[in-house]
């Protein structure tokens, strides 16, 4: 049973343009959603989170959009970049205490030049 | 400028051999956790260490034992390997707290023969 899908394996976006990930989530208990840029052989890295009680978060050229209702989360990037190609992996976690993190199982990003 | 360190980087085992993977955080952070990733599936989250001197189960602790050997330091044994646990093995430390980022290290690419 898995509580964050991602069901996008790949996505090729043109540079320059817009590209979108994005995220389901079944638990309606997460509180915060972080998205994580992954390369090869690299461990991922963090990127842009987002609390339930926002509906968008922006950093540069990365917003997340979080819709509760739908229980749905994006991430953008605009424009997109050669540098962009990776994997992109969502997270969520839920008031716990605990401090841990549900991963999708991730989005290929191909940003062609 | 370190962060999170992961030896070895590679290994290969036999069916039945002994492992212990190790990891070292230099950020001063609380929390440390063990992934593992597999084609597919994501990243899974084995086992996990809210604060020096505590360890909890993850979502696939099967097969693995954890050591929160202090701060700094987050061990992964197998005891007995199978080629089920043939994947690649990411360590992770955040700071305590709910919503933190998560920071990796560039993992083990562990193959059981």
């Amino acid at each position: 049973d898995q509580q964050v899908k991602q069901n996008s394996p790949s996505l090729s976006v043109q540079e320059g343009r817009i590209s979108i990930l994005n995220c389901d989530y079944t638990n309606s208990m997460f509180d915060y959603f972080l998205w994580y840029k992954k390369y090869p052989a690299e461990g991922p890295t963090f990127l842009i989170s987002i609390s339930s009680i926002k509906d968008k978060n922006e950093d540069g050229r990365f917003t997340v959009f979080l819709n509760k209702s739908a229980k749905h989360l994006s991430l953008h990037i605009v424009p997109s970049q050669p540098g962009d190609s990776a994997v992109y992996f969502c997270a969520a976690s839920e008031v716990s205490g605990t401090y841990k993190y549900i991963f999708g199982t991730g989005t290929r990003l191909k940003v062609l030049a | 400028n370190a962060g999170v360190t992961q030896t070895p980087k590679f290994q290969v085992l036999k069916t039945g051999q002994s492992m212990t993977l190790q990891c070292a955080q230099d950020m001063n952070h609380n929390s440390m956790y063990w992934y593992r990733q597999d084609p597919g599936m994501g990243l899974r989250l084995i086992y996990y260490s809210a604060s020096e001197g505590t360890t909890d189960k993850g979502e696939v602790p099967n097969g693995y034992n954890v050591s929160r050997l202090n701060k700094r330091e987050f061990s992964l044994r197998l005891e007995s390997a199978a080629p089920s646990q043939t994947s690649v093995y990411f360590c992770a430390s955040s700071r305590r707290g709910e919503g933190q980022p998560q920071h990796f290290g560039d993992g083990t690419r562990l193959s059981i023969l």
